[in-house]
C-alpha cells in the first residue's frame, strides 16, 4: 500500500524559475492537501482540495498554484521561484473535507530556491 | 485566533526515564486532537486521535491523553528508537471546512 507519494524528493532551482511538485494517493481519499514545513514553525497549509475540480486557498497561497483533476493526482506549481519558497513541501490526504479521521502525509519534497 | 503551543522543544531522556510532552491549545469548538511522530527526512506518521477532553489513548510506550485545555503525550520507558520530532495538530470547523492547526513540535532524543 504505497499511501501518498511525493516526487521528486529534492529539488534546486534559480530564482524566477517553475516547476511543478508532485503528488498522487492510491486511498481514494476525497480531500487532498499541500503543507510547508519551515524550521521552528508549524505545518502551515498553502491550498486544499475536496474533491476532483474543487481546490481552495489556506493559509500561505502566493506563489503557488494547484490542480484536481483526478482523485488521485494533486499537483503543487510554482509559478515563479523565490527564495522564501526554500522550504520542506508535504502532500497529504483524507476520508473527506469534514471527516475527524487524521491527514495521510507523504515524505515530502525539499526545496531549495537559489 | 487558533493556538498550539508545544512544550518543551526538545527533550533528552536516558533510555528508560519516563516523561511527558505537553501540547496546550486555545480554539473555539475542537473536533479533534491529533498527535503525529515525525522522523528526519519523512513525513508525519499518524498516532492518536482524541475526541473529548477525558479521553486517552494508548500504543505500546506512549500514552496520549486531553484535557479542555491541553494534551500530554505520555512516553514510559522510552527506547533509543522512540527518538524523533512529535507533533500535535488540533482541527475546528471553519467556514465550512475542518481547519487543521499544528503546533511547532517537540524533539524527543532518548540516548541508550
Amino acid at each position: 500500500n504505497a499511501g501518498v507519494t511525493q516526487t521528486p524528493k529534492f529539488q534546486v532551482l534559480k530564482t524566477g524559475q517553475s516547476m511543478t511538485l508532485q503528488c498522487a494517493q492510491d486511498m481514494n481519499h476525497e480531500y487532498m492537501s499541500w503543507y510547508r514545513q519551515d524550521p521552528g514553525m508549524g505545518l502551515r497549509l498553502i491550498h486544499y482540495s475536496v474533491g476532483a475540480g474543487i481546490t481552495d486557498q489556506g493559509e500561505v497561497p502566493n506563489g503557488y498554484n494547484v490542480s484536481r483533476s483526478t482523485t488521485e493526482d494533486f499537483p503543487l506549481r510554482l509559478l515563479s521561484a523565490a527564495p522564501s519558497q526554500t522550504s520542506v513541501y508535504f502532500c497529504a490526504s483524507k476520508e473527506g473535507q469534514n471527516s475527524n479521521q487524521p491527514q495521510h502525509f507523504g515524505d515530502g519534497t525539499r526545496l531549495s530556491i537559489l | 485566533e487558533d493556538q498550539v503551543t508545544q512544550s518543551p522543544e526538545a527533550l533528552r531522556l536516558q533510555e528508560g526515564e519516563s516523561s511527558s510532552l505537553n501540547c496546550s491549545y486555545t480554539v473555539s469548538g475542537l473536533r479533534g486532537l491529533f498527535w503525529y511522530r515525525q522522523d528526519p527526512g519523512k513525513g508525519p506518521e499518524f498516532l492518536f486521535t482524541l475526541y473529548s477532553a477525558g479521553e486517552e489513548k494508548e500504543k505500546e510506550r506512549l500514552k496520549a491523553t486531553l484535557t479542555k485545555k491541553e494534551s500530554f503525550l505520555h512516553i514510559t520507558a522510552p527506547k533509543p528508537e522512540d527518538s524523533a520530532t512529535y507533533l500535535c495538530a488540533v482541527q475546528v470547523p471553519s467556514g465550512g471546512y475542518q481547519k487543521v492547526t499544528f503546533g511547532t513540535g517537540t524533539k524527543l532524543q532518548v540516548i541508550p
